[in-house]
């Protein structure tokens, strides 16, 4: 039980598709984030909701990127028309208490 | 603006002996600093936090703000401790900001 669960797993798409991640808390914690990590950096903070209000989000969070929690438990992370520097872990993390990560989403987009 | 800076992407040790990860920090407000740890095919999570100011897994870390600094220190590294170590700074609404990560490796 990692208290959050990621899918899936990894995903291959073609460049110019459309992916959806999802996330699920395995309970309800009220915040919840997104995070993308590239081959050799640190995650880096992509966006985050309170409940079902997104809070914040990073200007790496492009209009191609989507983020909703519509019922303040699980939340989905869409990508649309993928390009190939979308490749990367897409990591889900819970709060409050310390940030507990998920074990990622991976995308290669070819 | 808030940044984490991690000079060693690659430290090697050997077994028993002393290791100390590197972290600077630059950030305006009163800094909340974390280590995250990743071992191998396992979920990035958490090993330490300051203000707790315990020891995990024989693992310490002092907060030095006149040296803006959070380095991670353990006198006697093992095997299991082989891992990517990630120092963070946590900003507004418990916003994470990472490091680059520093991948230990304790040889036999």
């Amino acid at each position: 039980d990692t208290g959050v669960s990621q899918n899936p797993r990894h995903k291959i798409t073609k460049r110019g598709q459309n992916v959806t991640f999802r996330c699920d808390p395995i309970s309800e914690h009220n915040r919840l984030y997104w995070y993308r990590q590239t081959l050799g950096q640190g995650p880096e903070f992509l966006t985050y909701f309170q409940n079902e209000a997104q809070l914040e989000k990073s200007r790496l969070l492009s209009d191609r990127f989507s983020a909703e929690r519509p019922k303040g438990s699980f939340s989905t992370l869409e990508i649309q028309r993928t390009e190939q520097g979308d490749s990367a872990m897409y990591l889900c993390a819970r709060a409050p208490g310390e940030l507990f990560f998920g074990e990622g989403s991976r995308l290669t987009v070819l | 603006a808030q940044r984490v800076t991690q000079p060693e992407k690659l430290l090697s040790v050997f077994k028993g002996a002393p290791v100390e990860l590197k972290c600077n920090y630059s950030y305006s407000g009163s800094p909340e600093l974390f280590w995250y740890v990743q071992y191998s095919r396992q979920r990035l999570q958490l090993l330490l936090r300051h203000i707790s100011r315990e020891s995990i897994k024989g693992f310490t870390a002092d907060l030095n703000k006149g040296e803006t600094s959070f380095h991670l220190k353990k006198p006697f590294a093992q095997e299991e401790d082989s891992a990517m170590y990630y120092c963070a700074l946590e900003t507004s609404g418990s916003r994470l900001t990472f490091g680059e990560g520093t991948q230990l490796t304790v040889n036999p």
